[in-house]
């Protein structure tokens, strides 16, 4: 069972009304990432988090941005969401970033469909 | 720029069959290895990580061959349940997480039929 929360599961909205995704867990995971995924294109990284207060680009960060006030939660902003944020996003974590975060894997939320009118 | 590449598929394979996939890698300074499985419209869920003497969880095998820069993926007396779709990931070292290092393959979707 996935050790973060999602909400919404399901959202369609219309081009340019902001919204944001949260993305919470209680295990005291420091890192955390969004991905989004797309037919024919895979899964992609948003953004991830190292720890409270840094946060990164992932590989599409445009259009989105991210906020880790505090450790529990990543959410994930869409200031004017445009219809090629339609997707499936994911937000993710790794249980123990000892030994290296390039050794662990990445558990994925249960995910969050969005479709942008 | 790094690439993991997967035969998309579909396999189609009769109940009870072996079947295996591989994925192959570009980056051979590639470290970390893992399979992972995604059902339709569900998240991806670790399968099993790739030790490079190659690794058994039950019905599952999972080889490294760092020469030809690949890892493969075998099911033994394949389930319905096993039909999904299997991504593998491969990871850099020192990467901190980042995409730069982190790089999923589009996955190998796979159909049991009774």
């Amino acid at each position: 069972e996935a050790q973060v929360t999602q909400n919404p599961r399901y959202l369609i909205t219309v081009t340019g009304k902001k919204l944001t995704v949260t993305c919470s867990q209680n295990m005291n995971h420091e890192y955390m990432s969004w991905y989004r995924q797309d037919p024919g294109l895979g899964l992609r990284q948003i953004y991830y988090s190292m720890n409270v207060e840094v946060t990164d680009k992932g590989d599409v960060p445009e259009g989105y941005k991210v906020s880790r006030k505090e450790k529990r939660n990543f959410p994930l902003i869409l200031e004017s969401p445009s219809p090629n944020q339609t997707s499936l996003y994911f937000c993710a974590y790794i249980r123990d970033a000892t030994g290296g975060l390039s050794n662990q894997p990445q558990h994925f939320g249960d995910g969050t469909r969005l479709s942008i009118l | 720029r790094k690439e993991v590449e997967q035969d998309p598929g579909p396999f189609n394979v009769p109940e009870g069959a072996t079947v295996a996939f591989n994925c192959t890698y570009s980056n051979s300074a590639s470290q970390s290895f893992f399979w992972y499985r995604q059902d339709c419209r569900k998240e991806p869920k670790l399968l099993m990580s790739v030790y490079s003497s190659g690794n058994e969880d039950g019905r599952f095998t999972a080889q490294l061959n760092r020469a030809s820069q690949y890892i493969s993926l075998l099911i033994r007396d394949s389930k319905l349940s096993d039909s999904a779709t299997y991504l593998c990931v491969v990871n850099l070292p020192g990467s901190g997480g980042g995409a730069d290092g982190l790089t999923f393959g589009k996955g190998t979707h796979l159909i049991i039929q009774p």
